[in-house]
């Protein structure tokens, strides 16, 4: 069925550092891809999406590209901050019918940036 | 704020007590969901609502129910809790027809003890 598999955690990093949060995916057709992010005690927030192969999504300093040949989408961003502290979700999309979408989730990777 | 707004915050049920999450949008979404994470396993799928005046299952429905009471709300019932359904329940909505995901509430901390 379809899967998403992201690095285990938990992932420390000290401010500034380059991170990358890897994320692989098994589905059927072409799924839309998302990450997520969850701050403590809140729910979660859209990060970025790419709806098609080879598209970039981007939003705050993190980048993703949607590799279809390799099934992956992993996140990355080049100077962490220690506000960027959270739990990463990486997640795909399947169509539900009449207008739904299943979102098929990761385990979450936490990250924790050391000032 | 526009949103998806989920009461309440946290909950502690008995064995056998009942309970009805409540969830409501006000972003005109057609399709609302409920999900539970759990530690290490992500998010899964209870139920869902594609629109107003339908429901399906999702991957984990036994031991709840739900109601679309309108298009705005979507309320999530634990009949006779267990404490297998200790968790955090999240609902969500999306607008349909679109790949935009979902816009999540702040969830709903459950212990069944």
């Amino acid at each position: 069925g379809d899967s998403v598999t992201q690095m285990e955690g938990p992932v420390t990093l000290s401010e500034e550092a380059f991170l990358t949060i890897n994320c692989t995916y098994t589905a059927t057709g072409y799924p839309s891809l998302f990450w997520y992010v969850q701050y403590p005690g809140e729910g979660l927030q859209l990060l970025l999406k790419a709806t098609k192969a080879d598209d970039k999504g981007s939003n705050k300093g993190f980048e993703a590209t949607y590799r279809k040949e390799t099934t992956s989408f992993h996140l990355e961003k080049g100077s962490v901050q220690v506000s960027d502290s959270a739990v990463y979700f990486c997640a795909l999309s399947l169509n539900l019918g009449q207008g739904a979408q299943k979102l098929v989730f990761g385990q979450g990777t936490r990250l924790t940036i050391n000032p | 704020n526009a949103g998806v707004t989920q009461t309440p915050k946290f909950q502690v049920l008995k064995t056998g007590q009942s309970m009805t999450l409540q969830c409501a949008q006000d972003m005109n979404h057609n399709s609302m969901y409920w999900y539970r994470q759990d530690p290490g396993m992500g998010l899964r799928l209870i139920y869902y609502s594609a629109s107003e005046g339908t429901t399906d299952k999702g991957e984990v429905p036994n031991g709840y129910n739900v109601s679309r009471l309108n298009k705005r709300e979507f309320s999530l019932r634990l009949e006779s809790a267990a404490p297998s359904q200790t968790s955090v329940y999240f609902c969500a909505s999306s607008a349909s027809g679109t790949l935009q995901g979902y816009t999540f509430g702040s969830g709903t901390r459950l212990t069944v003890v």
